[in-house]
């Protein structure tokens, strides 16, 4: 089972900023993946980013990277260059390897000002 | 290659009425999942399929019922709709549904008024 944290109910960054999203979990898996959900105001669910567990080296994906610490169960989003685009609901989503399910946490909120 | 696509995008049911979310997907995946999302909460797993004939509860089934008769098609029931059910209903596919191998391709979602 996993639970996950997501602090920051909104967040604001003025265009071509960067911006740092966080997310804590806590799972009983040894072996589990980690996601980041991009939801625009059209409501379509984006996969953003993902991050194997047992792989020390922090995802990237074009603009955005995450800063992954295991040790403290912390799996933080950074968008670099932040465009209008980027205004959407972020959510965190762990998911044990052989699991069928993904935990999503409460979002954060984005607002990229122009 | 239409992914997945989910009908209707809005419906309002009055309490107790009956309705079926529709959910297909033409990649050929054998995972097909409903998700939930409520305000200001992230999504919740109703139901999911690992293949035709196979269904399985996730962390919110009561008040929902599901079948998977074909691989492309995972309808989600309301037997009598409750206010406690108006909500955002999310499909969700993937090759296996393991997250070791997939990545979940989601609908448009649809979005529910119970009165």
């Amino acid at each position: 089972a996993q639970t996950v944290t997501q602090s920051q109910p909104e967040m604001s960054v003025q265009e071509a900023e960067t911006v740092t999203l966080s997310c804590t979990y806590d799972t009983s898996e040894s072996n589990y993946y980690l996601f980041w959900y991009k939801q625009p105001p059209s409501r379509q669910m984006i996969l953003v980013i993902r991050q194997e567990a047992y792989k020390q080296q922090n995802a990237t994906e074009n603009r955005f990277s995450v800063n992954f610490q295991k040790a403290a169960k912390s799996f933080s989003l950074k968008i670099s260059d932040s465009q209008l685009g980027d205004t959407a609901m972020y959510f965190c989503a762990p998911s044990g390897a052989g699991s069928y399910q993904l935990t999503f946490g409460k979002g954060t909120k984005l607002s990229v000002i122009p | 290659n239409a992914g997945v696509t989910q009908t209707p995008k809005f419906q309002v049911l009055k309490t107790g009425q009956s309705m079926t979310l529709q959910c297909a997907q033409d990649m050929n995946h054998e995972y097909m999942s409903w998700y939930r999302q409520d305000p200001g909460m992230g999504l919740r797993l109703i139901h999911y399929s690992v293949g035709a004939g196979i269904t399985d509860q996730g962390e919110v089934p009561n008040g929902y019922n599901v079948s998977r008769s074909t691989t492309e098609d995972f309808p989600l029931r309301l037997l009598s709709a409750a206010p406690s059910q108006t909500s955002v209903y999310f499909c969700a596919s993937s090759k296996t549904g393991k997250s070791s191998t997939d990545t979940q391709y989601f609908g448009p979602g649809t979005r529910l008024t119970v009165l």
